[in-house]
């Protein structure tokens, strides 16, 4: 059965020092992957989302940057973390098919930007 | 066009009632349309979805009405529990992504 890891589960980082999440799925191949941020009480925002290896979509301009390695591994990247940067990042997978099946998310991890 | 519009922000409903929420959307290419609950802490689970060639479909307690000519979909649960208290998401894809309502905050009162 396919499974999507995310750590770390929480992180506390100080303003201006350097961010990476890391994701990575199991039991599948060539899946789509997504990085989604959650503010506080806030609705679901795409960030970024990959189709293939070296393939990234950036939806929102701001200072985070996202990179796909390896096939099952999706890496979410600040140089300098922002105080708006806060947030509960999301990452998920969906085969191909997405209208088949639909997104697989993980547990998330709670940055909090000091 | 891309948006999905979901109402109510927020709903309180009494133990072993009707909780009701709404979503509408503009971008007719949709062609799939899942709800999301999400439990505090813990990442959105796929709870229902439904294709726009289909009306109505149950599971359980939850059942999605879809009104195509609208272009508007609803999530009703039935008999609703404090366990439900959750946040829900309407969602609607076509392509790569998914697009996702603001959410509602449902919560049950025992």
């Amino acid at each position: 059965s396919q499974t999507i890891h995310q750590w770390p589960a929480t992180l506390v980082q100080p303003v201006g020092s350097p961010l990476s999440l890391e994701c990575t799925v199991e039991g599948t191949s060539n899946p789509n992957l997504y990085w989604y941020r959650q503010a506080a009480g806030r609705g679901l925002q795409l960030l970024f989302y990959s189709v293939g290896i070296g393939q990234i979509s950036s939806e929102v301009p701001q200072n985070l940057s996202a990179s796909r390695p390896q096939d099952r591994q999706f890496i979410l990247s600040s140089k300098k973390l922002l105080l708006s940067d806060s947030g509960f990042y999301l990452c998920a997978w969906a085969s191909q098919g997405i209208s088949n099946y639909g997104y697989t998310f993980g547990s998330g991890t709670r940055l909090t930007v000091v | 066009q891309q948006q999905v519009k979901q109402s109510p922000q927020s709903l309180i409903v009494q133990k072993g009632g009707i909780s009701i929420i709404n979503c509408a959307y503009e971008n007719t290419a949709f062609d799939y349309f899942p709800w999301y609950q999400q439990f505090p802490g813990k990442g959105p689970a796929l709870l229902i979805a439904i294709r726009p060639d289909v009306s109505e479909k149950k599971e359980g307690r939850f059942t999605i009405s879809f009104n195509k000519s609208a272009k508007q979909f609803s999530l009703h649960i039935m008999d609703s529990q404090p366990g439900d208290s959750a946040t829900y998401f309407c969602a609607a894809s076509s392509g790569d992504k998914i697009i996702f309502g603001k959410g509602t905050r449902l919560h049950i009162l025992p």
